[in-house]
């Protein structure tokens, strides 16, 4: 099946400094990625959803400044929490869905995040 | 995407099957039965999906009713590694852009 990647695996920082998600498709070109967040014992939330070459389309409540994603190429996604807060501590997991494959979405093993 | 409703947690003997209710009663014509799996701090993991046919793969069967009002995930032998959350979802499956919603899912406690 199609594997997509995520680095780091985890990240601790201090508060006020920013971090960036990679999120990558190993093997197939993804024209579409999602971004989900998610708190302990909670379900997955979606952030964004970003298509390669334009702009990423957030989810009410999300702010597009503090939660960048840039979706470069068709096989990469990155999405930057600026200024991290603890409050931003969470499990961030990306999507891709490939041109092929019934659009499946194929998730990453996911970022824990821990801003001190 | 249609709403679904699914039982917070269900145990389960290990090598016994683990049949998972899900409810969607307000499901359309186009959208799909969707299922993905979650174990713990790992990312979801796809399982199966079936428009209204009963499926089955490497992984499970999905059976859903003729009224495609429900549907039951069967894992024939549980293991204890089949210990995660389940999630059912509808979704329409021919547009790339739709994003998956999550809801609550089904926590799967598998027990020697």
């Amino acid at each position: 099946g199609a594997v997509v990647s995520q680095h780091p695996s985890w990240v601790i920082c201090k508060s006020g400094t920013s971090v960036k998600i990679e999120c990558r498709s190993l093997d197939f070109q993804a024209t579409t990625m999602f971004w989900y967040r998610q708190f302990p014992k909670q379900s997955l939330m979606l952030m964004a959803t970003s298509n390669e070459g334009s702009k990423a389309t957030y989810e009410q409540g999300v702010e597009k400044d503090k939660f960048l994603i840039n979706h470069a190429s068709l096989t990469l996604s990155t999405l930057t929490v600026t200024s991290a807060h603890p409050e931003d501590s969470s499990f961030y997991i990306c999507s891709a869905i490939g041109t092929s494959g019934g659009n499946k979405q194929f998730f990453g093993p996911g970022t824990r995040l821990t801003v001190l | 995407d249609a709403k679904t409703t699914q039982p917070p947690s269900m145990d389960c003997a290990e090598g016994r099957a683990a049949n998972l209710p899900c409810n969607h009663s307000t499901i359309s014509g186009n959208e799909y039965v969707y299922w993905y799996r979650q174990i713990h701090s790992q990312g979801p993991q796809y399982i199966i999906h079936g428009l209204k046919n009963n499926e089955t793969n490497e992984m499970a069967s999905l059976i859903i009713t003729e009224d495609r009002k429900s549907s039951t995930l069967i894992l024939p032998h549980a293991t204890l590694r089949d210990t995660a959350v389940y999630y059912c979802i509808v979704r329409v499956a021919n547009n790339a852009g739709n994003m998956l919603t999550f809801g609550g899912g089904t926590r799967l406690m598998v027990k020697p």
